[in-house]
């Protein structure tokens, strides 16, 4: 079974600045995605990135960024120029390859604040 | 991107009644939907993966016939809490799935049900 890890339950970072939420997952597949999803206080689960294992680019998007370690089974988010607004719990999820659809396995969160 | 409605978003019912959440897709034919459960300050915990057309798939620990679940359409999956009790209060959450492997998955704004 696939499990994943989020080692910091809460974090805070200043406006404008990085931060950087930590993940590492265990697994024995080799084809399989990653993913951070955000959680506002109105609960609505928000995509945030998306990685596929067998890219070994980092995936990005605007603001924010992800470190793909495969071997070290690692997956952070960075989040640059941190606004008010990405104040909000951030799971990292793990789905792996199938023929058909797979559910998520979710890490615990971590509880980003970012302070004005 | 892809939009899944919830519908009620809150319900408060007596003990002993039954209780029916819907989870649509409203701009794809989502084949697999799949249902979690967030206790306050936690992570999403699976409860079922429910493929269109076939008897869903239930996690360990989670009773198939307190928690029934519909798939009937492509866009329509619902989740009926027979006989809710208190410990049933919780807030549910769906989410839908492409046909595509590997497809990320798009999460409806949840549900937050309370028995009294």
């Amino acid at each position: 079974a696939q499990t994943v890890t989020q080692s910091q339950p809460e974090m805070s970072v200043q406006e404008a600045e990085t931060v950087t939420l930590s993940c590492t997952y265990d697994t024995s597949e080799n084809n399989y995605y990653l993913f951070w999803y955000k959680q506002p206080p109105s609960r609505q689960m928000i995509l945030v990135i998306r990685q596929e294992a067998y890219k070994q680019q980092n995936a990005t998007e605007n603001r924010f960024s992800v470190n793909f370690q495969k071997a070290a089974k690692s997956f952070s988010l960075k989040i640059s120029d941190s606004q008010l607004g990405d104040t909000a719990m951030y799971f990292c999820a793990f789905m792996r390859h199938s023929s058909g659809n797979t559910p998520l396995v979710f890490g615990k969160g971590t509880r980003l604040s970012v302070i004005a | 991107g892809a939009v899944v409605s919830q519908h009620p978003s809150r319900v408060i019912c007596k003990s002993g009644t039954s209780v029916k959440i819907e989870c649509r897709s409203l701009d794809f034919q989502a084949t697999t939907m799949f249902w979690y459960r967030q206790f306050p300050k936690q992570s999403l915990m699976l409860m079922a993966t429910s493929n269109e057309g076939s008897k869903a798939t239930y996690e360990q620990g989670v009773e198939k016939d307190k928690f029934l679940i519909n798939h009937a359409s492509l866009t329509l999956s619902t989740l009926t809490v027979t006989s809710a009790h208190p410990e049933d209060s919780s807030f549910y959450i769906c989410s839908a799935t492409r046909t595509s492997p590997g497809d990320t998955q798009y999460f409806g704004p949840g549900t937050r049900l309370t028995v009294l």
